[in-house]
């Protein structure tokens, strides 16, 4: 099947600084990904989506001013967490959708955790 | 707005037994429903999706437009069952943004 990275797979990080997250698709080009935040055993949230070539889409209590999103190309799309604070801290899953399949696959995660 | 009910966090059953994880959703339109699985330490993956009508590991899932219901069953389950699962919906022509449910731990015991 297809497959999604994220990298990197785990991130700690001092309150005030900026952290980059890349997910990428392996062997398919993605015009749409998604932007996942997982709590402590809680479910996955939308928290955007991310479109090739254009701003991404925010869900409703999502600051885009924090969580900045950038989809510069079929197979990448990037979440900064900016400014990050303890509060942030959290598991971030992308997903990209594969359009020959009309399948959403899912990348591993990445465990955020500000200190 | 959609949104997607597992009533259940922990479903415990014993090797063999039947298994059912419940789904219960609330969209206005004609939603597709998915249900994921992600066993230990391994990432999110789709089992099975309502449109396929299909059968993934012993799994089915009908929905039930008027009980608004997509629940998951296996006549047999075994130990290689245990994992997390979540429903998601998926509104119609939405490029696949998915909602989830909270998710369900499925143990079976040997």
């Amino acid at each position: 099947g297809a497959v999604v990275s994220q990298h990197p797979s785990r991130v700690i990080c001092k309150s005030g600084t900026s952290v980059k997250i890349e997910c990428r698709s392996l062997d398919f080009q993605a015009t749409t990904m998604f932007w996942y935040r997982q709590f402590p055993k809680q479910s996955l949230m939308l928290m955007a989506t991310s479109n090739e070539g254009s701003k991404a889409t925010y869900e409703q209590g999502v600051e885009k001013d924090k969580f900045l999103i950038n989809h510069a190309s079929l197979t990448l799309s990037t979440l900064t967490v900016t400014s990050a604070h303890p509060e942030d801290s959290s598991f971030y899953i992308c997903s990209a959708r594969d359009p020959g399949k009309n399948e959403q696959f899912f990348g591993p995660g990445t465990r955020l955790t500000v200190l | 707005a959609q949104r997607v009910t597992q009533p259940e966090k922990l479903l415990s059953v014993f090797k063999g037994a039947p298994v059912e994880l419940k789904c219960n959703y609330s969209y206005s339109g004609s939603p597709e429903l998915f249900w994921y699985v992600q066993y230990s330490r391994q990432r999110l993956q789709l089992l099975l999706r309502h449109i396929s009508r299909e059968s993934i590991k012993g799994f089915t899932a009908d929905l039930n437009k008027g009980e608004t219901s997509f629940h998951l069953k296996k006549p047999f389950a075994q130990e290689e069952d245990s994992a997390m699962y979540y429903c998601a919906l998926s509104p119609n022509n939405a490029g696949n943004m998915l909602t989830f449910g909270g998710g369900t731990r499925l143990m079976v015991k040997p």
